[in-house]
């Protein structure tokens, strides 16, 4: 079935750094992209989403990139605060009625 | 916009009983999902419903049941309740496959 990875599970940095959280799929039929931000204690919530691979959202200090050929989509972030400090998945929908998530990524961004 | 809410907020039971989560969505979206997700781990789906009295099978739909009674809520039933199952329920919804889903606060399940 459809396999999603995500790479690091665990990612510190300090206030000001870059950080970069990548996803890789295995279904081609996959379309659309999702990243979910969840602090601690609290839900899920969606960050951003892409559709395509001309599509490079940005948003809340985020830039969002999705490489179809290589079917892999990268959450990067510029400037870390320690606000960042979360953990994010990435899912991924294709035409079954469940999306597929990646087991998640812990971000800690140090002041 | 909508929410999702669920109930209770925490859930302790005793070891083999039998324990319901509830879940309602006012969005009116067609699909609604209950995860499982351990302490600082990722989701795992249990089940999911397109319509009204649907029910698909997720990859950890063994010791669940579930009931989509009406559009608006969806139920899962721990049946028989185990320590290691200790986690937190996730219930979500979603208006199409070409959306993002929407979490509700979740249920923290405790098994005495």
């Amino acid at each position: 079935g459809e396999q999603v990875e995500q790479r690091p599970p665990h990612l510190s940095v300090r206030e000001g750094d870059s950080a970069v959280i990548t996803c890789t799929y295995t279904d081609p039929n996959s379309y659309y992209f999702f990243w979910y931000k969840q602090e601690p204690g609290a839900s899920l919530q969606l960050l951003m989403k892409v559709f395509s691979s001309t599509e490079i959202n940005e948003g809340q200090g985020f830039t969002v990139l999705l490489n179809k050929k290589d079917k892999r989509l990268s959450l990067n972030l510029t400037a870390a605060h320690p606000g960042d400090s979360a953990a994010y998945f990435c899912a991924v929908n294709n035409n079954n009625n469940a999306p597929r998530f990646g087991a998640g990524t812990k971000l800690s961004v140090k002041p | 916009g909508g929410i999702i809410t669920q109930t209770p907020k925490f859930l302790i039971g005793q070891e083999g009983q039998k324990l319901t989560l509830k879940c309602q969505q006012n969005f009116n979206h067609d699909t609604m999902y209950w995860y499982r997700q351990d302490s600082g781990k990722g989701l795992r789906l249990i089940y999911y419903s397109i319509t009204e009295n649907d029910l698909q099978k997720g990859d950890l739909s063994e010791g669940y049941d579930a009931s989509r009674e009406k559009k608006s809520s969806f139920s899962l039933t721990v049946t028989s309740a185990q320590k290691n199952e200790m986690a937190v329920f996730l219930c979500a919804s979603r208006r199409d496959s070409y959306a993002e889903q929407f979490f509700g606060p979740g249920t923290r399940l405790t098994v005495l």
